[in-house]
């Protein structure tokens, strides 16, 4: 079975511009997360969508969102980039929805804001 | 909102010695709770978990162990070898899983040979 996907690998922006992340989860998985990482604050629940609909989300603002299709690929978008925006953004895909169910991670998309 | 705290921050152990990682959470109605490995470049990596209705579990050279009532558990390593190099990170699912995984800030482990 293929894993996660995530395109593209790496992404340079400027501040103020938009940026839209991919991921493709493993098939047949239904639910797919998105984290952010970054040294200082290390791994941190962005939001989840099951089913084409986000059904929960952590404490970052309304500059980040996301959504999700009718294949469970799904995309994440990030308007008006700052400079604390960069970071190693990771999709989790897992079978079912919440983060009890065993979530398994794509390789990342290092976004960096400049 | 769950709050994870994970020691050591770097772990150097021999080539064939064990590594143990201990992490600590504070919401009790945790009930998962994954250890993922990652190298360099690559995501998380998913090794092992356990969830709180168990207090031990075991996979070849690799053992968590969880502790309820003192809201700890722990990630057991033995004879390890130069390929467990990398970071290791605790994590745990609190409620319903609603805010997704709360993750320690990681314990780079390095295999001294």
């Amino acid at each position: 079975k293929a894993g996660v996907t995530q395109t593209p690998r790496y992404l340079i922006k400027t501040r103020g511009q938009q940026v839209t992340l991919s991921c493709s989860p493993i098939s047949g998985h239904r639910s797919v997360s998105w984290y952010q990482q970054t040294p200082g604050q290390g791994l941190q629940f962005l939001f989840e969508y099951f089913s084409e609909t986000q059904r929960n989300k952590g404490n970052f603002p309304g500059r980040f969102s996301g959504r999700q299709f009718s294949n469970s690929r799904s995309e994440m978008n990030v308007s008006t980039l700052e400079l604390g925006d960069s970071a190693l953004y990771l999709c989790a895909s897992s079978s079912g929805q919440g983060a009890r169910n065993e979530q398994f991670f794509g390789p990342g998309t290092r976004l960096t804001v400049l | 909102g769950e709050n994870v705290e994970q020691h050591p921050s770097t772990l150097s152990v021999q080539e064939g010695d064990s590594a143990v990682i201990k992490c600590t959470y504070s919401d009790s109605a945790s009930n998962y709770f994954p250890w993922y490995k990652q190298e360099l470049g690559k995501g998380p990596q998913l090794i092992i978990d356990i969830r709180s209705n168990v207090g031990e579990k075991k996979d070849q050279r690799i053992a968590v162990t969880l502790n309820k009532t003192a809201k700890h558990f722990s990630l057991h390593i033995t004879e390890t070898q130069p390929e467990d190099s990398a970071v290791y990170f605790c994590a745990a699912a609190s409620g319903g899983g609603a805010d997704g995984l709360t993750f320690g800030k990681g314990t780079h482990l390095i295999i001294q040979p």
